[in-house]
């Protein structure tokens, strides 16, 4: 899992509650990413940063949110706007050039009580 | 969204035996990689391939790419026990930051 360690690894949400997983990175990578992945599927793109204090959102950003105050830090609020939250969770870094290559963490698994 | 779709979405071999599985995906690219996932963990980089080359090779690895069908293909030769695992293509387009994900093949070796 290289140099990126999210927590926690297990997660529980009670209805209304906002949650923040944690994503740090010592690979001195540029840009970071949080993507969701559900049981038997590929991963979708919830925000990307490619700087810090600055992101886009991806292709399913409603329900969540972030910040990038720190290089090394990149951390994911599922907001209780987010009716489907029970997921697995990943974050990933990269650098920008000369590859083109995604590490990712561990992942955290978020279930709603 | 989704755009690159693997195929076979299982697969099931004799250890020894050779593995294949497709990618396709349906826009320019700049590079297609491919990721390994064990269960319940992260994914694991295996290997890149630009859009200007046609085959590459890393250890029991050889992709392909064919940009007129836009597709590629991952082969594993004399496949291993620690192989059984969820790979997955992942597209980058031109100009563009992010990856798209495919939604995998799930290779199980048997020993």
């Amino acid at each position: 899992d290289g140099g990126i360690t999210q927590s926690p690894k297990y997660l529980f949400r009670k209805e209304g509650q906002n949650v923040t997983l944690s994503c740090e990175q010592n690979l001195n990578h540029d840009a970071m990413y949080w993507y969701r992945q559900d049981p038997g599927q590929g991963l979708r793109l919830i925000y990307y940063s490619q700087i810090v204090n600055d992101f886009q959102k991806g292709d399913i950003a409603e329900g969540y949110s972030v910040s990038r105050e720190k290089k090394e830090s990149f951390p994911l609020t599922v907001t209780s706007a987010q009716k489907n939250p029970t997921a697995f969770y990943l974050c990933a870094s990269r650098t920008t050039v000369p590859t083109d290559i995604q590490y990712f963490g561990a992942g955290t698994r978020l279930s709603v009580l | 969204s989704q755009q690159g779709e693997e195929d076979p979405q299982a697969l099931s071999i004799q250890e020894g035996e050779n593995a294949t599985m497709n990618c396709s995906y349906k826009t320019s690219i700049n590079n297609l990689q491919w990721y390994r996932q064990n269960s319940g963990r992260g994914l694991v980089h295996l290997i890149l391939i630009r859009s200007n080359e046609r085959e590459k090779h890393s250890g029991r690895l050889r992709v392909t790419l064919d940009t007129s069908k836009k597709s590629s293909s991952l082969l594993i030769t004399a496949s291993r026990a620690a192989d059984t695992a969820s790979y997955f293509c992942a597209t980058r387009d031109f100009g563009n930051e992010k990856l798209t994900f495919g939604t995998g093949t799930r290779l199980t070796i048997i020993p």
